[in-house]
């Protein structure tokens, strides 16, 4: 199966905006999705598809695509959004594959 | 709402076979979308393990496929997930998780309810 790269480590300022992103050929053809995850807890998901968010996901978050590039962009910063982030696509043979995950340090 | 709810033991001998259940509250699994299996190492990141249709069609991790098993009981409301001969590498925090899917223009795939997490240690 295709595989997915994203930094290991992401930090912010508090407030400000990051952008956390994934890279892999299948997101060529196929959107990614995104999940946060907190220590000791399930992911959730944040956005998927073009640019969705499910309900009760704040709009800070939102994601693009742009070629074989995903991004998750954080706008606005908070604490409690520190946590790691996944990515998640299909790909050719409709296989799923995840990222490696993103730490993201609020400071 | 829609929950999951996993079943299954938390400790597991090496060469035995893993087997942990999840119960899906909220949503009729006969209605459709796809009901996934993704497992989490100590320490490590996600990796997807193998995906049900309600009609029983599978999705398998190729690096897993030999030794695992998905399947679903829609009387119960119930999808399963059993891996063969597992090794200490096979430790780790399972999830189960409802997956929709979209193949329109530009397709993609969510997860988007989660069950709580079951640590399986393999150890004897």
């Amino acid at each position: 199966s295709s595989e997915l790269t994203q930094d290991p480590a992401v930090s912010v300022a508090l407030g400000q905006t990051v952008r956390i992103t994934c890279q892999g050929e299948s997101l060529r053809s196929s959107y990614a999705s995104w999940y946060q995850q907190k220590p000791g807890q399930a992911p959730v998901l944040v956005i998927y598809g073009k640019n969705n968010r499910p309900s009760g996901i704040s709009d800070r978050f939102s994601g693009s695509s742009s070629g074989s590039t995903a991004s998750l962009t954080i706008t606005g910063a908070q604490a409690e959004d520190e946590a790691d982030y996944y990515c998640n696509t299909r790909d050719s043979s409709d296989d799923r594959v995840f990222g490696g995950g993103t730490k993201l340090t609020v400071l | 709402q829609v929950q999951l709810q996993q079943s299954g033991p938390g400790l597991v001998k090496p060469s035995e076979t893993l087997s942990l259940t999840c119960t899906v509250s909220g949503y009729s699994i006969s209605s459709g979308y796809y009901w996934g299996w993704i497992r989490q190492p100590p320490g490590k990141g996600l990796e997807w393990i193998g995906s049900i249709y309600r009609s029983g069609s599978t999705y398998y991790n190729p690096s897993l496929k030999s030794r695992v098993t998905i399947s679903v009981d829609t009387s119960k409301n119930q999808f399963s997930l059993k891996l063969s001969s597992v090794t200490a590498a096979d430790t780790a925090v399972y999830y189960c998780a409802r997956e929709g899917k979209y193949y329109g223009s530009g397709s993609y795939y969510w997860l988007d309810f989660w069950g709580q997490g079951t640590l399986v240690t393999v150890s004897s």
